[in-house]
Parts: C-alpha cells; sequence; structure tokens
C-alpha cells in the first residue's frame, strides 16, 4: 500500500504567516492528490484536488504544488479561520489513503 | 444543494453487524461514485470504501475488507455499508462523501454527511 506521511504533525504560526504542510508519497501517484480542510467539530472541506487545483469557493490564499512524490499545501497568510487540522488524500488506484494529519493552532 | 443524510449507527458488541444508509439528494446519484469515510474518536480520517456509480466497482481498505460490503441502490438515491464481526477498532464516525466528478472511482470527495457514531464495545 502507498503510505502518504504528512509533515509536520501539528504547527503554530502566527497571523499573516506563510505555512508549508507537506506530504510524500512512498510511491508515484501523478497528481491525483487532494487536501482537505477540518475545522474542530466540522465534517471536512475540499480545499484542493488534483494536487493544484483550487476548489470552488475557496479562498486564493490556500494553494497546492507538486514536485514529483512531495505534495505542498500552502497557506499564504494565515487567518484566525485557518485553525484546523489538515489532510491529504492519494486518490488514485483501489486504495484511498489519508495522511494522518496537521493540526495548525495560531501563536 | 447536495444533501447526504447517514443512519443506522449505535451500538454493537464485538462480533455484531451494523447496517449503515446514506440518503443523498441534490445530485444525480448514479453518476458519482460514493465513498465511506471513517473517524475513531480523536484521531484522524480513515478512509474505508468506494463504489462507482453503477455499482460495478467497489474497493475496501485493508482493516475492513472481507467484513463490509459497499453497495447502493441508484432508484432511492441510497448508499449503503453492511459491516460484520465488527472489533473495537471499528468504533468510530462513518461519513458517506460524494466523488467530485463523474469520473468513475479516481475522485477527490467535495461533499460530506455529518456522520453517524458507531460504537463496538464488550
Amino acid at each position: 500500500d502507498i503510505q502518504m506521511p504528512q509533515s509536520p504533525s501539528s504547527l503554530s504560526a502566527s497571523l499573516g504567516d506563510r505555512v508549508t504542510i507537506t506530504c510524500r508519497a512512498s510511491q508515484g501517484i501523478g497528481d491525483y492528490l487532494a487536501w482537505y480542510q477540518q475545522r474542530p467539530g466540522k465534517v471536512p472541506k475540499l480545499l484542493i484536488y488534483s494536487a493544484s487545483t483550487l476548489q470552488s469557493g475557496v479562498p486564493s490564499r490556500f494553494s497546492g504544488s507538486v514536485s514529483g512524490t512531495d505534495f505542498t499545501l500552502t497557506i499564504s497568510s494565515l487567518q484566525p479561520e485557518d485553525v484546523a487540522t489538515y489532510y491529504c488524500q492519494r486518490y488514485n488506484g483501489a486504495l484511498k489513503t489519508f495522511g494522518q494529519g496537521t493540526k495548525v493552532e495560531i501563536k | 444543494e447536495v444533501q447526504l443524510l447517514e443512519s443506522g449507527g449505535g451500538l454493537v458488541q464485538p462480533g455484531g453487524s451494523l447496517r449503515l444508509s446514506c440518503a443523498a439528494s441534490g445530485f444525480t446519484f448514479s453518476s458519482y461514485a460514493m465513498s465511506w469515510v471513517r473517524q475513531a474518536p480523536g484521531k484522524g480520517l480513515e478512509w474505508v470504501s468506494v463504489i462507482s456509480g453503477s455499482g460495478g466497482s467497489t474497493y475496501y481498505a485493508d482493516s475492513v475488507k472481507g467484513r463490509f460490503t459497499i453497495s447502493r441502490d441508484n432508484s432511492k438515491n441510497t448508499l449503503f455499508l453492511q459491516m460484520n464481526s465488527l472489533r473495537a477498532d471499528d468504533t468510530a464516525v462513518y461519513h458517506c462523501a460524494k466523488g467530485l466528478q463523474t469520473t468513475g472511482t479516481t475522485n477527490a470527495l467535495d461533499n460530506w454527511g455529518q456522520g453517524t457514531l458507531v460504537t463496538v464495545y464488550s
């Protein structure tokens, strides 16, 4: 099975900071990767699919990129409403594995 | 507006069975793959299973293969998850989720239900 380790597992940043979360596939998955945001007590929300395509209605401060098997979610300027846990997910193949999540807090 | 409403969760003893349902509305149900994703209390997301729009293709996580069965009734816009031989580590909130595009099971998940809680206790 293709593993999807995420890093860091948690981070604390100041408002307005640039935040970067990484997900590394253990094998090539093309661009079949999505990022989700789960605010406390809420259901997950799709932010990005196909590694870098912003889902409709998602603020432009969120972006995704890929280099080989390394996938990155970037928040260009952290806002209070961005406090959440972020998950990557590969969705090609038979097994649609999630990363273990990255908890983002405000410093 | 897409709506997904899960039901069927509850308390069950180890080795028992439950059948979850997910009633869908607001989109052409038969055109989209549907998934089940679970989240144990205080833990991360775990993908469980996916079924294609026609129901002809199904996939399962290794942790549930042979015990869980995903199915759908496109005439009733309803998704199911039959769970047998339940174990304590199956305790979680189970969400149904809709595939983003009408392109089979290779899809991100763009709409999620609120979930139904399954508790396996001894």
